[in-house]
């Protein structure tokens, strides 16, 4: 079966830091990997997705994730962090067949200071 | 409006009423997804409609029930649920469930609090 895990439940870092949020996922092929964030009181919005080629993907925000499929691992980095990157981070999983699901992990919050 | 709008964003409600969530995409997508945000815990997919018919429902009481007119609407009715039913229920939609990893995008969600 399916499933995602995001080791960190939070993560604090300093404004301008470097960022990497961990994910791990388990799935028999090769998957397609999400990253979306969600700041309090809003939805999900999707930061980058790998479905297939270049192993480094590029996201909004300045974000980037490296998919190691050696290490079954998917994980988001950025150079800066800025204060308004506080929020909780969501790694997801999805499947090769018709069905479209995606599966997540429980999270990460990252906590920006000044 | 944008992308995806929920309504409302707040609800509060007793064990005994009845109400409605409503979700509307203009993204022109053809599937629309429920999912449940608990606390600590990974979002839950509920149910999923394509090209407005039901093609997922992950064992969900019977207290929650969908509805799909169309498929830009979503709605998610709601009758004698319990305290533990209190959540944050997202919808999403994608472009269809036969295009295999195509991206979800998510409303804000609907803040529902049982009491």
């Amino acid at each position: 079966a399916q499933s995602v895990t995001q080791p960190d439940i939070h993560i604090t870092v300093s404004e301008g830091a470097s960022l990497e949020l961990r994910c791990n996922y388990s799935y028999g092929a090769t998957p397609y990997l999400f990253w979306y964030v969600q700041s309090p009181g809003q939805g999900l919005q999707l930061l980058l997705k790998y479905f297939s080629g270049d192993t480094l993907v590029q996201g909004i925000k300045g974000f980037e994730a490296e998919f190691k499929r050696s290490q079954s691992s998917f994980n988001l980095r950025k150079p800066s962090v800025h204060w308004s990157d506080a929020a909780e981070y969501f790694c997801a999983v999805g499947v090769q067949t018709g069905a479209n699901n995606l599966f997540f992990g429980t999270g990460t919050r990252l906590t920006v200071i000044p | 409006e944008t992308g995806v709008t929920q309504t409302p964003r707040h609800l509060v409600m007793g064990m005994t009423n009845k109400k409605s969530l409503k979700c509307e995409q203009h993204l022109g997508h053809n599937a629309m997804y429920w999912y449940k945000q608990s606390a600590k815990k990974p979002l839950e997919l509920m149910f999923v409609y394509n090209f407005k018919e039901q093609t997922e429902n992950n064992s969900v009481p019977s207290r929650f029930s969908p509805e799909c007119p169309n498929s830009s609407h979503l709605f998610l009715h709601l009758h004698t649920l319990q305290p533990e039913d209190s959540a944050l229920y997202l919808c999403a939609s994608s472009q269809d469930r036969g295009t295999s990893g195509s991206s979800q995008y998510f409303g804000p969600g609907t803040r529902l609090t049982v009491l």
